[in-house]
């Protein structure tokens, strides 16, 4: 298995601009989750899918962010407007079910100037 | 009080000798504790996942779980330079498939 796989790995944009970062998860892992590492917050929980189903979404900073899943292998979380406190590593990870550790993708490193 | 705490570090322990890091929590609720190793620009990495009271030994790593205590702590032994990297506490909190993580404890093994 290829792992959970994240696209771009590096992505720098202007302020205002829009961003999609791009996740695929395990095959057969049913849940989807998208984290945010800063050095200042750690690793924050954005939101959480189960069965392509958004389950909670309590993370997401706000309106400016939305995440889809619109099947079994593909999820997408988007900024816009994008901003400089934006700037974190984002993470998709995946796991089988309740109480299974996660696999994470490699990240998007998101810089916003 | 954070719901999982982790002292950040840098804990700093010669190659050989056994590094242990310790992580606390707040809620009583949690049933699933898992340990991450994440190098520095890396993705985290599960090294282990321990579900009930006691010892669980997996090659040089022990997790070890007090419920009552409310903490969860990582034993490696025989320390070795690549095994400096900083370490992640995750556990669930409220809905089972949700972890919450601490914000790591930074280990350097020094040769």
């Amino acid at each position: 298995d290829a792992g959970v796989i994240q696209s771009p790995r590096h992505e720098v944009t202007e302020m205002g601009q829009e961003v999609t970062l791009r996740c695929k998860p395990i095959s057969g892992h049913d849940y989807l989750f998208w984290y945010r590492q800063t050095m200042m917050r750690g690793l924050e929980l954005l939101i959480y899918f189960n069965n392509n189903v958004p389950i909670d979404d309590s993370g997401m900073p706000e309106d400016r962010f939305s995440a889809k899943m619109p099947n079994a292998s593909f999820s997408t979380l988007k900024i816009q407007p994008s901003e400089p406190r934006d700037s974190a590593v984002y993470f998709c990870a995946s796991s089988l079910g309740t109480g299974d550790g996660y696999t994470f993708g490699s990240g998007t490193r998101l810089t916003v100037v | 009080q954070k719901e999982v705490e982790q002292n950040s570090g840098p804990l700093s322990v010669p190659e050989g000798a056994i590094a242990s890091l310790n992580c606390t929590y707040s809620d009583r609720g949690s049933q699933s504790f898992f340990w991450y190793r994440q190098y520095s620009g890396k993705s985290p990495e599960l090294i282990m996942s321990i579900y009930s009271n006691g010892d669980k030994e997996d090659g040089r790593f022990t997790a070890q779980l007090n419920k009552a205590s409310q903490y969860v702590s990582l034993l490696i032994r025989d320390s070795q330079p690549s095994d400096s990297a900083t370490y992640l506490c995750a556990l669930n909190t409220g809905t089972a498939s949700k972890l919450t993580f601490g914000t790591g404890t930074r280990l350097q093994v020094t040769l």
